[in-house]
This record gives C-alpha cells, structure tokens and sequence, in this order.
C-alpha cells in the first residue's frame, strides 16, 4: 500500500534554532517528493521537488535531503524564523503520474 | 495576477442543504483537483479533471459532485448525503497529463465549511 509517513506530528522550537523534519514513504515506483508549506487557513505552497537522482536541494533556508534507497526524506530548516511557523506536507507521487500520496504533515510552532 | 481563487472563503449551511464551492484558475492549466483537509490528517482527493467536460472520482468522492464546463472553473457541491461535511477545502491545478509528471499543483487559500 502507497503510504507516507511524517514525523514529528508537531514540534516547537525557539526562534534562530534549527530543525529537521522526517518523511518515510512506501511509494513505489517512486517518481518525485515534494515538501509543502501550508500556513494556517491557507493552501500549501511547493518549498522543493526532489527526483529520484537528486540527493539534496536548497531553497534559501530550506534543505531538502532524499534518500531512494531507504525511501527516506528530510527538510532541514535553518536559522527559523516566526514566519516559519506552519504546517509542513510531504507529498510522493508514483512513477505512473496515477497516484499523489499526501503525508499528515508536520506542524512546526516558532516562538520568541 | 495569476493564481488560483475560491469563494467564499467560510461558509456556513444547515443540515440537509447543498452548498457549492467555487473555484477559478487563470493559470492555462488543464488539469483542476478538489480535496478535502480534517485536523491531523492528510489531504484527501475528492474530485479531479484532467479536461473540460471531463472529471474522475477520486478517494472521498460520495456525496460531492463537481462539473468542469469551462477549463478555468472547477465547482464542487456538497450535498446532504455528505455525511460529516464540515472540513477545509482545496482546490488545485497542474499543467496535467501524463507527461506532467513533475508538474506542481497550485493550490487556492481554501474554504472553510461548516455544518451547523
């Protein structure tokens, strides 16, 4: 079954500190990994897209990591700031472009 | 301005009444989704066109109905055999087709639904 799995459900951290938030996933074949950013009562907004020979990416304070053999992925943020204070959504989808698997996400609270 | 708009942004109905949701996108995409959000769990795909005129079920797709008449709107309604319809709503677009493997969904900010 096409699963993904994020952890942690949710995370607080103070303001300036790094964090890293996990995302597993059972997709397969496996096509590309998006991760997400979802503000509250708003639409999520792609941060990055990893495919399947690309191990790292960076969107200024965003890294993406992926890991295709362990069918692992990670977004490292660094330096957060307040405004990073949302929910974060990992996404895979299949090689046949048929199935788009969304994770629960993970809600991330920054605090002065 | 390019982008994807859904109106209203919260809405409220009673039990037993449909209610439709709207959505606009001017981004040329051929491609439209509707999904559903509940606290703690993932996105969930209601709905999905890939053409005018054209539209699949998706996982959650009983009690909604949607139609596609033009390629920029997308409507969904909720109808009273919706059993628990008070959730946030999406709805997003893509270039489409199988070659848009890689295509990005744009989402819109989302109407918020409740059943009082």
């Amino acid at each position: 079954k096409n699963q993904v799995e994020q952890s942690p459900q949710s995370l607080i951290i103070l303001e300036g500190k790094n964090c890293t938030l996990q995302c597993n996933y059972t997709v397969s074949p496996f096509s590309n990994l998006r991760w997400y950013k979802q503000d509250t009562g708003r639409g999520p907004v792609s941060l990055t897209i990893m495919t399947f020979s690309e191990n790292t990416k960076s969107n200024g304070r965003y890294t993406a990591t992926l890991d295709a053999d362990t069918k692992q992925s990670s977004l490292h943020i660094t330096a957060s700031q307040l405004s990073d204070s949302a929910s974060y959504i990992c996404v895979v989808r299949n090689q046949a472009g048929t199935a788009l698997i969304f994770g629960k996400g993970t809600t991330l609270s920054v605090s002065s | 301005d390019g982008g994807i708009t859904q109106s209203p942004k919260y809405l409220f109905r009673k039990e037993g009444q449909n209610v439709t949701l709207s959505c606009e996108q001017n981004l040329n995409h051929d491609a439209m989704y509707w999904y559903r959000q509940d606290p703690g769990q993932g996105l969930r795909l209601i709905y999905y066109s890939q053409i005018v005129n054209d539209f699949q079920k998706g996982d959650i797709a009983e009690g909604y109905s949607v139609s596609r008449e033009k390629k920029e709107s997308f409507p969904l309604t909720v109808t009273s055999a919706q059993k628990n319809p008070t959730a946030f709503y999406l709805c997003a677009s893509s270039g489409g087709g199988t070659s848009g493997a890689y295509n990005e969904q744009f989402f819109g900010p989302g109407t918020r639904l409740t059943v009082l």
